[in-house]
């Protein structure tokens, strides 16, 4: 049973646009939802992560948006650049038992 | 502040053999969780050790252990290696205080021939 689910699977943005991976979860417990980015031959390297009782976080280029209603969050990433190809995870966590991973977005940012 | 050390990087095991990976995490991070990485199934969590506890385990079968030394170094243990197991593992380590993220280790490629 996937708790999390990730879409779209692979995406494909032109330089300085607008990057959005969406991801749903079914377990109402989950209380932390990081974002991850990997980059071939590296491990995931946090990015961002909310609560759910705020509705956005921004960081920089990148901003989480939490619907807690619709159990469903999305990562938006700001005038991409090349630099940002690589996979993204999205996860949730209950009361730090375990990351449970979506199945990853591969990021292609066109120049 | 060095990252998390997993070692070796690559590693080349025949079907039946068993594995031991390491995993130095973060200094003054007290957890240490694993995880496997496969195109197939993504990102599972194995286990996760606590100051030298198993906290929370995944679901995976007996033939997956591991341990937390006094230092918080963790090994992983796989036994009878079955061809499935082919994977990255990955080690992350956190301070244990809940919402203060993970940190990733860069894995250990191991390939089951």
């Amino acid at each position: 049973q996937q708790q999390v689910k990730q879409s779209p699977q692979s995406l494909i943005v032109q330089k300085g646009g607008i990057s959005i991976i969406n991801c749903a979860y079914e377990n109402t417990a989950f209380d932390y939802f990081p974002w991850y980015q990997q980059f071939p031959g590296k491990g995931p390297a946090l990015l961002i992560a909310i609560r759910p009782d705020v509705s956005e976080k921004k960081e920089g280029r990148f901003t989480i948006s939490f619907n807690k209603s619709a159990k469903q969050f999305s990562l938006h990433i700001m005038d991409s650049q090349p630099g940002d190809s690589a996979t993204y995870f999205c996860a949730a966590d209950q009361a730090g038992t375990a990351l449970i991973f979506g199945k990853g977005t591969t990021l292609s940012v066109s120049s | 502040k060095a990252g998390v050390t997993q070692t070796p990087r690559y590693l080349i095991k025949t079907r039946g053999q068993q594995v031991t990976l390491s995993c130095s995490p973060i200094s003054g991070h007290r957890s240490v969780s694993w995880y496997q990485q496969t195109p197939g199934q993504g990102l599972q969590f194995l286990f996760e050790y606590f100051s030298e506890t198993q906290r929370n385990k995944g679901n995976f079968p007996g033939r997956f252990s591991g341990r937390q030394f006094s230092n918080s170094r963790s090994e992983m243990n796989v036994s009878t290696l079955e061809l499935g197991d082919s994977a990255l593992y990955l080690c992350a380590s956190s301070s244990g205080v809940y919402g203060s993220g993970y940190t990733f280790g860069s894995g250990t490629r191991l390939t089951v021939v």
